[in-house]
């Protein structure tokens, strides 16, 4: 598609329940990120793929932040056993290329509640 | 350790009347940089972007934004702000090497006011 696409728009858990998110990149965009958007304004890096393979995992919490992106199917971040400072909303966004340089497409977000 | 500082946290200004968002970075050389819009409940949308070159950068919207190298800044303006415009605004850096993820600001909500 033409758009980085999310889904859902809002998820809301339980404290310690499991919490699924999904973005479909850009079609031919082989660059995918994950971004984690707290308190409103902070931005913070978590992940980012080439193609399916993890290219940087620096930003994620090693425990209970899991993600993948498989081939044809959408990319998933995976939080176990969610905690009240996980709600946030998480950021999807797609590039062509490995550098900064490359633009980064943003999908529209989705916004995790967790009470 | 790179970082963006966005001193203005909140600006409000009246349509028709110019704007500034002011950007600090902190990093080893020099970042690409960039201006990113997001309305509310929006994802972002990028602005504008300088990678080398001519230090005055236009984008869309009619933004426009000046990285000056001895400020470490890339103040985003615009000459005369639209009811539209009202947003918060991001200032980000991206490394010429390496990683490839952004650093981002932590954002300046513009207000503007009839």
């Amino acid at each position: 598609g033409e758009e980085v696409a999310q889904t859902p728009k809002h998820l809301v858990r339980g404290e310690g329940q499991k919490a699924k998110l999904y973005c479909a990149p850009i079609k031919g965009h082989s660059y995918v990120f994950w971004y984690q958007q707290v308190l409103k304004n902070e931005f913070k890096f978590l992940i980012s793929f080439q193609n399916e393979n993890v290219f940087d995992e620096t930003g994620m919490p090693k425990e209970r932040f899991s993600a993948k992106c498989l081939p044809n199917s959408p990319c998933s971040l995976e939080i176990q056993a969610t905690k009240l400072e996980d709600s946030a909303v998480y950021f999807c966004a797609s590039s062509t290329g490995r550098i900064a340089i490359n633009e980064q497409f943003f999908g529209p977000g989705t916004r995790l509640t967790v009470l | 350790a790179q970082s963006v500082t966005q001193p203005d946290i909140h600006i409000t200004v009246s349509e028709g009347a110019s704007l500034e968002l002011r950007c600090n970075y902190s990093y080893g050389a020099t970042p690409y940089l960039f201006w990113y819009v997001q309305s509310p409940g929006q994802g972002l949308q990028l602005l504008l972007k300088y990678f080398s070159g001519d230090t005055l950068v236009q984008g869309i919207k009619g933004f426009e934004a000046e990285f000056k190298r001895s400020q470490s800044s890339f103040n985003l303006r615009k000459p005369s702000v639209h009811w539209s415009d009202a947003a918060e605004y991001f200032c980000a850096v991206g490394a010429r090497t390496g990683a490839n993820n952004l650093f981002f600001g932590t954002g300046t909500r513009l207000t503007v006011i009839p």
